[in-house]
Formats: C-alpha cells, structure tokens, sequence
C-alpha cells in the first residue's frame, strides 16, 4: 500500500529559528495535504498542496510532485507553531487519505 | 461556519463492552470518515462513508461496526473493547472524496 514517511520525527527550536519538514510518498499523490494538530487537540488543515507552493503567513509548502517529496516550512518560528504536523497523501485511484506518523514540534521561548 | 462535533470527549469502557461514538457536521458535506490515532503510528481510517447509508472499509475496520444513517451523522461502534486500549478517535467529513477535510475534535477512548 501507500507509505508515507515524514522526517525528522520529532525537532526541538528556539523561538525565531526556521523549521523545515519533509514529507516522502511511495506512489504518485492525486491529493496532498499538510495539517496541524495542537497537544491535545483536533487537526487543522494547513495546506492542500498536490503540486507546486503554496503561502499563508510564516508557512510554505512546496510539493514536487514527480520526485514524491512535499517540506513545509515554518519561518521565525514562534512558541504557538508547538505541536505535530501531519503530511497525508491520496495516490491514484485511492480514495483513501494515508497519514505520516508525524513531526513533533518544539518551539522554546 | 459550519462545525463538526463528536461525543463523548472521553470514553472509557469495560473490556468486551460494546462502545459507540458518535460524529455530527453540518456543512452539509458528502463523505465522512473515521480514523484511529495511537501515539507514535500516525492516523490509520476505520471506516468512511461516501454519502448517506454508504459504507466503506478503511485499513482497521476489523473490530468495529459503522452506521451512515443521515448525511449530517457518522456513528462507529467498537464491537469488543480490548483491555488496556487506548486511543483518540477522530471524525472527519469533506464535500466530496478527494477534497479538503475537516476534523473533529476527537473522542478519546480508555478500556480498563
């Protein structure tokens, strides 16, 4: 089946540093999606990015999609952006969503 | 803006008990899908539903029943609860397939 594998698992920061993520897929994504999941809380979706870059705020996703690797960047990171991200692909005729086991991250003041 | 919301926020049942968790949205969307989330695996789908009475089989669906019986509810029932389970479970809907989700704030499940 589809594998999704998201590096690093778990990224301790300072306040301000820049955090990059990376998401690598096993088979061709129809759908990509980036979400965010607060400690103890539900999952946002950040980005729908199958292809290309995509902006909002501090974030960046960037997918290239024939290469099978999606980043999210986080810039100037702040102590709030403390949580996990998720990457979740949709590969070919596959309806179903397959989630990364995500990247926890920390953001000290 | 709509909302999706799940009940109960906590759960905790009894080894073999029959459990059922129950999901409502009112963006009037199609599909509707439930994950299990355990720490450190990621999200793993149970069961999704692509409209009203549809029912598909996820990865996990072993162990646990499904019911679409209107478009705005998705219930699932864990059939047997294992001792020492614990889980979130988290309910999920979007417009159609392969668009844009939207969660639920999960329901968190212990079996003692």
């Amino acid at each position: 089946g589809q594998q999704v594998q998201q590096s690093p698992a778990s990224l301790v920061l300072q306040e301000g540093e820049n955090a990059e993520l990376q998401c690598n897929f096993s088979s061709t994504a129809t759908r990509l999606q980036w979400f965010y999941q607060h400690p103890g809380g539900r999952l946002v979706s950040l980005f729908y990015n199958p292809s290309g870059t995509k902006h909002t705020g501090r974030l960046t996703s960037t997918t290239v999609t024939n290469e099978r690797r999606s980043s999210l960047h986080i810039s100037s990171s702040q102590t709030t952006d403390s949580g996990t991200y998720f990457c979740a692909i949709v590969g070919g005729s596959n309806y179903k969503l397959t989630f990364g086991k995500g990247t926890l991250l920390t953001v000290t003041p | 803006g709509g909302i999706i919301t799940q009940t109960p926020k906590f759960l905790i049942g009894q080894e073999g008990q029959k459990l059922t968790l129950k999901c409502q949205q009112n963006f009037n969307h199609d599909t509707m899908y439930w994950y299990r989330q355990d720490s450190g695996k990621g999200l793993r789908l149970i069961y999704y539903s692509i409209t009203e009475n549809d029912l598909q089989k996820g990865d996990l669906s072993e162990g646990y029943d499904a019911s679409r019986e209107k478009k705005s509810s998705f219930s699932l029932t864990v059939t047997s609860a294992q001792k020492n389970e614990m889980a979130v479970f988290l309910c999920a809907s979007s417009i159609r397939q392969n668009s844009d989700y939207t969660f639920g704030s999960g329901t968190r499940l212990l079996v003692i």
